[in-house]
Order: structure tokens, then sequence, then C-alpha cells
């Protein structure tokens, strides 16, 4: 079974530049999440999708972070424009459902902002 | 607020003896948890979780026990492993949140041989 995939893995931009990242969740898994995982912190959520509809989006800047998951599968994270606090790990996840307690992990999209 | 705490930073553990590793919490709402370990480059990936009815899971090497009275949970790794060095985060969830996951800082396991 092919597990949660992302692109790109590395990616470095100046402040105040757009990003982008892509995830595409497990096959069959209705839910899905994008966390920030800061240096020495653990993952943060930004936002919480089941099928194309977000369920918690409280914690994301809107100000600056969008996501959306057209289709109920794929789903992209833009940062515009980006800060130097910005600099992260972006992690894709994915359940089967709103009601699974176990989430499948992607391999992270690593943001450097200069 | 950091709902889920882990104090411990890092830990070293000599192989074939038992790692433990401690993890706080501070909602009485959290009605699942879990613990994933990260190595570097890597996301993270599960490993053991429990329900809050239960007090005690445990899979091959790894015992997570729930305290709830004192908000605290601890997983067991025994025997330690030269291959169980990694990042291990305890994470909690409730249902009303749609299980959204929130994590501990980590705490960093080496095992040495």
């Amino acid at each position: 079974e092919a597990g949660v995939a992302q692109s790109p893995r590395y990616k470095i931009i100046e402040k105040r530049q757009s990003v982008a990242f892509w995830c595409n969740p497990i096959s069959g898994h209705a839910t899905l999440y994008w966390y920030q995982q800061i240096l020495g912190q653990g993952p943060k959520l930004l936002i919480q999708f089941q099928n194309n509809g977000v369920v918690d989006d409280s914690q994301l800047p809107k100000d600056r972070f969008s996501a959306e998951r057209l289709k109920g599968v794929d789903s992209t994270l833009k940062i515009q424009p980006a800060k130097l606090e910005d600099s992260a790990v972006y992690l894709c996840a994915s359940s089967l459902g709103i009601d699974t307690t176990e989430a499948f992990f992607g391999q992270g999209t690593r943001l450097t902002v200069v | 607020d950091q709902q889920v705490k882990q104090n411990s930073p890092s830990l070293s553990v000599q192989e074939g003896r038992i790692s433990i590793l401690n993890c706080d919490y501070t909602n009485s709402m959290f009605d699942y948890f879990l613990w994933y370990k990260k190595y570097p480059a890597e996301g993270p990936t599960f490993l053991i979780s429990i329900s809050s009815i239960k007090d005690k899971n445990e899979d091959g090497r790894f015992t997570v026990f729930l305290n709830k009275s004192a908000k605290h949970l601890s997983l067991h790794i025994v025997p330690s492993q030269p291959g169980d060095s990694a990042v291990y985060f305890c994470a909690a969830s409730e249902a009303d949140s749609g299980y959204a996951l929130n994590f501990g800082k980590g705490t960093s396991l080496l095992v040495t041989p």
C-alpha cells in the first residue's frame, strides 16, 4: 500500500515570496491533515479536511496561509507571502475517517525562508 | 498553550535495558493517546496507542501505561535495541475535534550498544 506522498521534499525561498506544497493521501482516506513542525517542537495542526470540507482551520494563519482539497483527494497548502518564521517542516497526514484515531504521515516538506 | 508535555528532551539507555518515556497532558477531554516514532528526514510513524478507558496496552516490546487521575502516560520499551534510537512523540486527541493530534515536543532516545 502506497503511503502519503508529499512534494517537494525541500524548498528554499526568500521572504515575501510565495510557495506551495502538495499532498496525495493514502487511497481511500477521507480525512487529511496539514501540520507545521518548527525545529525542536512537536507538529502543530494547521488544518483538517474531511473529504473536501474543512473540519478545523482555527490555527491556520489565514492572512498568509491557504489550503484546499479539491475533489476530496489531493491537497495543496500555500503560503503567500512567506515570513522567516515560516521556516519549518510541513507534514501531511491522512486517516480513514473522522472517527479514526490513527493518522499516517508523509515524509514532509522542509521549507527554509531566507 | 501546550496541552501535551514531554519534559525530557533526551534519554540515553544501554542496549537490552528498559527505556521509559514520559508524557503529561492537561486536557481531561482527551480520549485517545498515541506514540509516534520519528527518524531524521522522515515523517512520524505510528507506534502504539491507548484509549482513555484502558490503563495499559502492550504490543511486543512496547507497552503504554495510562494514569488518568495523574494525567500521565508512559511508553516502556523492553528490551531496548539500537534501532529504537529515534525521536518519540506523545500525542493526544479527542473525538469532538475529529481526532486531530496534539503533540508534545518529543524525546530523543539513544540506545547505545
